[in-house]
């Protein structure tokens, strides 16, 4: 089983359409969660970070179920400019470290 | 430009030549980490640094792969008798401990002839 598993999508969403992704990761000792955004042929960037109590950011919301270990982004109103790949990322005391993994990512396109 | 920065950006080699790359993260940063990124795929952990320290390698890493950070501030990953499956986008990242938000160069993007 993978670490942190991903739907890859394809995700075709028309403009203004609201989109859910979902997560889910395998060690419960994980302790800080991250949503990265990544556009094609450029470095991942920070979308939002992942709190227990979940947290929004503007059109985008983040949810956290430890006991499930699900995490969960939720983009509304989605503009073209979202189209993207969205990794979902832990970080947690695997082996001793203290690294961050990575999913595979999901794609968003969103059309006209 | 305060941002992580990485060079070179793109590097063609023959196989079996060595190649070395270099970081340099946002100065306050004492965590330093590695990633591959091949097509498709989300990035892979290589390796990473608290300060000079190299912490965690990834068992999936050969022999043929070494990184340093000698002082506790650029680091260099080097990959000895490159093979075609080294193709990939090297990425760095850095961060303020270890539990922040980590910090992504542009990377260098590997391509092995």
């Amino acid at each position: 089983r993978k670490e942190v598993e991903q739907d890859p999508g394809p995700f075709n969403v028309p403009e203004g359409a609201t989109v859910a992704f979902n997560c889910t990761y395998s060690n419960s000792a994980s302790q800080s969660f991250f949503w990265y955004r990544q556009d094609c042929r450029k470095e991942p960037k920070l979308l939002m970070s992942v709190y227990s109590s979940g947290n929004e950011d503007g059109r985008f919301t983040a949810q956290l179920n430890r006991a499930s270990q699900y995490i969960s982004l939720l983009i509304r109103d989605s503009k073209l400019s979202d189209s993207a790949t969205y990794l979902c990322v832990v970080r947690g005391l695997t082996g001793g470290g203290n690294k961050l993994t990575f999913g595979t990512g999901t794609q968003l396109k969103v059309e006209l | 430009d305060t941002g992580v920065s990485q060079d070179p950006r793109h590097k063609i080699t023959k196989r079996g030549q060595n190649v070395t790359f270099r970081c340099d993260p946002i100065s306050e940063h004492n965590r330093l980490y590695w990633y591959r990124q091949t097509l498709g795929q989300g990035p892979e952990f290589l390796t990473y640094f608290q300060n000079e320290a190299q912490l965690e390698k990834s068992r999936l890493l050969s022999d043929r792969f070494s990184a340093e950070r000698p002082k506790g501030s650029f680091s260099t990953l080097e990959i000895q008798r490159t093979e075609q499956g080294d193709s990939a986008m090297y990425l760095c990242a850095s961060s303020l401990g270890g539990t922040t938000e980590a910090f992504f160069g542009q990377g260098t993007r590997l391509t092995v002839v």
